[in-house]
């Protein structure tokens, strides 16, 4: 079946402009995962979604970053008023959380490059 | 707080040779998964292999397996006949369960090149 997308794979925006990143995850899967890797931080946990519960936002950087989920499905994570240090690929991915199954599944990821 | 540590930046291994990368992990939790992922320079996060703390029996994958040591908080990744395609970065990452987030915590990564 189809795996978890992302869009766009790619894209450069100026400092103070705000982005908007979609994930979609793979069907079915309830949960839902951002992250952010970078050079000097690496792989960073930035916001969880599960099913209908309140997410858990704690790994956001800061009050310029939100995200929200439509549908239990599709994923939009909103940075405003870019800043160069938030370059990165910023990673979505989703589970299954049943049972011991707690494996997450990655896309391919959006590089954010901010000029 | 969970920590993961990976000690080897980069390493590097001829094809069809075996090769280990190593991993240690700090937490005070009982309930846990390990594992390692894979990114190839398509970006893409693939999983290789995970390990269910309770399980005392080492995972494997076909030429990957893990050498789970719970009480020295190690877990180690073997892969054998190394092929040109294992070039990638290696993640290992912890995950608590049964808690509000099922999120995980990556070590920085061990870049590996498999040589001709």
């Amino acid at each position: 079946g189809a795996g978890v997308s992302q869009s766009p794979s790619n894209k450069v925006t100026e400092k103070g402009k705000d982005v908007e990143l979609r994930c979609d995850p793979i069907s079915g899967h309830t949960a839902l995962y951002w992250y952010r890797q970078s050079l000097g931080q690496g792989l960073e946990f930035l916001i969880y979604f599960q099913g209908n519960s309140a997410p858990d936002k704690s790994g956001l950087p800061s009050d310029r970053f939100s995200a929200e989920r439509t549908g239990g499905s599709v994923s939009t994570l909103t940075i405003q008023r870019t800043q160069q240090e938030d370059s990165a690929v910023y990673l979505c991915a989703s589970s299954l959380v049943q049972g011991n199954t707690y494996e997450q599944y990655f896309g391919p990821g959006t590089r954010l490059t901010v000029t | 707080a969970q920590t993961v540590t990976q000690s080897q930046p980069e390493m590097s291994v001829q094809e069809a040779e075996t090769v280990t990368l190593s991993c240690t992990y700090d937490t005070s939790e009982n309930n846990y998964y390990l594992f390692w992922y894979k990114q190839p320079p398509s970006r893409q996060m693939i999983l290789v292999i995970r390990q269910e703390a309770y399980k005392q029996q080492n995972a494997t994958e076909n030429r990957f397996s893990v050498n789970f040591q719970k009480a020295a908080k190690s877990f180690s990744l073997k892969i054998s006949d190394s092929q040109l395609g294992d070039t990638a970065m290696y993640f290992c990452a912890f995950m608590k369960i049964g808690g509000a987030t099922n999120k995980l915590i990556f070590g920085t990564g061990t870049l590996l090149a498999v040589q001709p």
